[in-house]
């Protein structure tokens, strides 16, 4: 049972252009979530996150929306570098439940 | 640096041997959680402790899994007659009690392979 989806498995986006990472979640007590960042060898990195009482949360070039009515999240960076080349995966929590649940991630690749 | 740290790093391992991994947290947080991720999907959460307390456990963590976290500093993750099927990234992460906040940060991992 995927509790949290990452249709996308790759994106690949023009440098200096707005990418766009999808995800879709199926449980209702999710009431937070991250996006995470990974390189190869590497564990995954934390880059932003929203509660569930917010719609919006912006970090410099990274912006997290979430519609809860949808129950879907999307991660925007504007504007896209090559170090921004890598697969990012989705998180979700709920208060009480300190695990997280991940996406399978998608991988980006920025285009020079 | 001060961020979480693994080892080792690889271990490659004949199967029915015992393995052994140590995770150091982010000193000041007091929870620390394992996590396998296997080629093509995202982590799947093992276990976590508050402190020196495992508090849950997945269904994912068999009986030949064991993990401990003596005194709530670091922790250890031993799987006894290890097998192919546990053949995985094991990667841990740590973070400090904060009811407004989820995030977790993570180690390098220690990358398994059973042959």
């Amino acid at each position: 049972d995927q509790q949290v989806k990452q249709n996308s498995p790759s994106l690949s986006v023009q440098e200096g252009r707005i990418s766009i990472l999808n995800c879709d979640y199926t449980n209702s007590m999710f009431d937070y979530f991250l996006w995470y960042k990974k390189y190869p060898a590497e564990g995954p990195t934390f880059l932003i996150s929203i509660s569930s009482i917010k719609d919006k949360n912006e970090d410099g070039r990274f912006t997290v929306f979430l519609n809860k009515s949808a129950k879907h999240l999307s991660l925007h960076i504007v504007p896209s570098q090559p170090g921004d080349s890598a697969v990012y995966f989705c998180a979700a929590s709920n208060f009480g439940n300190e695990k997280l649940t991940f996406g399978t991630g998608t991988r980006l690749t920025i285009i020079p | 640096d001060t961020g979480v740290s693994q080892n080792p790093r690889h271990k490659i391992t004949k199967r029915g041997q015992n393995v052994t991994f140590r995770c150091d947290p982010i000193s000041e947080h007091n929870r620390l959680y394992w996590y396998r991720q296997t080629l093509g999907q995202g982590p799947e959460f093992l276990t976590y402790f508050q402190n020196e307390a495992q508090l849950e456990k997945s269904r994912l963590l068999s009986d030949r899994f064991s993990a401990e976290r003596p005194k709530g500093s670091f922790s250890t993750l031993e799987i006894q007659r290890t097998e192919q099927g546990d053949s995985a990234m094991y990667l841990c992460a740590s973070s400090l009690e904060v009811r407004s906040s989820y995030e977790q940060y993570f180690g390098p991992g220690t990358r398994l392979t059973v042959t």
